[in-house]
């Protein structure tokens, strides 16, 4: 059973910090992993979508990689502004049994920026 | 381009009324699902649907139902609204199943039972 999980819970840096925040996942054998913020009170945004023949994808100040085999990925923040403070929430999409190709989220990561 | 709409984003029912969370897509997406978010439970699938007419059960579908008449509409009905339904609903759409497409979510839409 793929299990999604997201440590810390919970980040508080000072801005301008460069961050990284990791979502892991017992099976390997993904199509992809979509990472998503949420803002207090809203929906989810999506912020990068990875394949898993990708090592990394990239928008703007942002950068996840993927590392199948040791079923990690990490989102990179560089130079955080207090605008970055959200939840942060990584998915899979299911790949057996019923319910095939929905997504299994983690929890999310809960990062303030101070300023 | 309106993406995933939902309505209404709030709303509060009494035990054992009934009412339909409204879920639409302009993007001619495929695929659509609801899931409901519930603190320390993270977001759980209730239903989904690969295309119009065609709906399956999810991982907590008890007390809701769903139908599918047109690509862009996906109707989220509870039939007699319980306290344990207290929760942020969403709607989200892909162009197929989320095997290899990017999935995009609406608003949400906070119901309380009372």
């Amino acid at each position: 059973k793929q299990e999604v999980t997201q440590i810390p819970a919970a980040l508080s840096v000072p801005e301008g910090e460069n961050l990284v925040l990791n979502c892991s996942f017992t099976d390997s054998a993904i199509y992809n992993l979509q990472w998503f913020r949420q803002d207090p009170g809203k929906g989810l945004t999506s912020l990068l979508l990875i394949q898993s023949s990708q090592r990394e994808q990239t928008s703007g100040r942002l950068n996840a990689s993927l590392d199948k085999s040791s079923g990690r990925s990490t989102l990179y923040i560089a130079a955080s502004q207090p605008g970055d403070s959200a939840t942060y929430l990584c998915a899979v999409p299911r790949n057996y049994g019923g319910s095939q190709g929905n997504l299994i989220f983690g929890k999310g990561t809960k990062l303030s920026v101070k300023p | 381009n309106a993406g995933v709409t939902q309505t209404p984003k709030f709303q509060v029912l009494k035990t054992g009324q009934s009412m339909t969370l409204q879920c639409a897509q302009d993007m001619n997406h495929e695929y659509m699902s609801w899931y409901r978010q519930d603190p320390g439970m993270g977001l759980r699938l209730i239903h989904y649907s690969v295309g119009a007419g065609i709906t399956d059960q999810g991982e907590v579908p008890n007390g809701y139902n769903v139908s599918r008449s047109t690509t862009e509409d996906f109707p989220l009905r509870l039939l007699s609204a319980a306290p344990s339904q207290t929760s942020v609903y969403f709607c989200a759409s892909s162009y197929s199943l989320p095997l290899n497409t990017e999935a995009f979510f609406g608003q949400g839409t906070r119901l309380t039972v009372v």
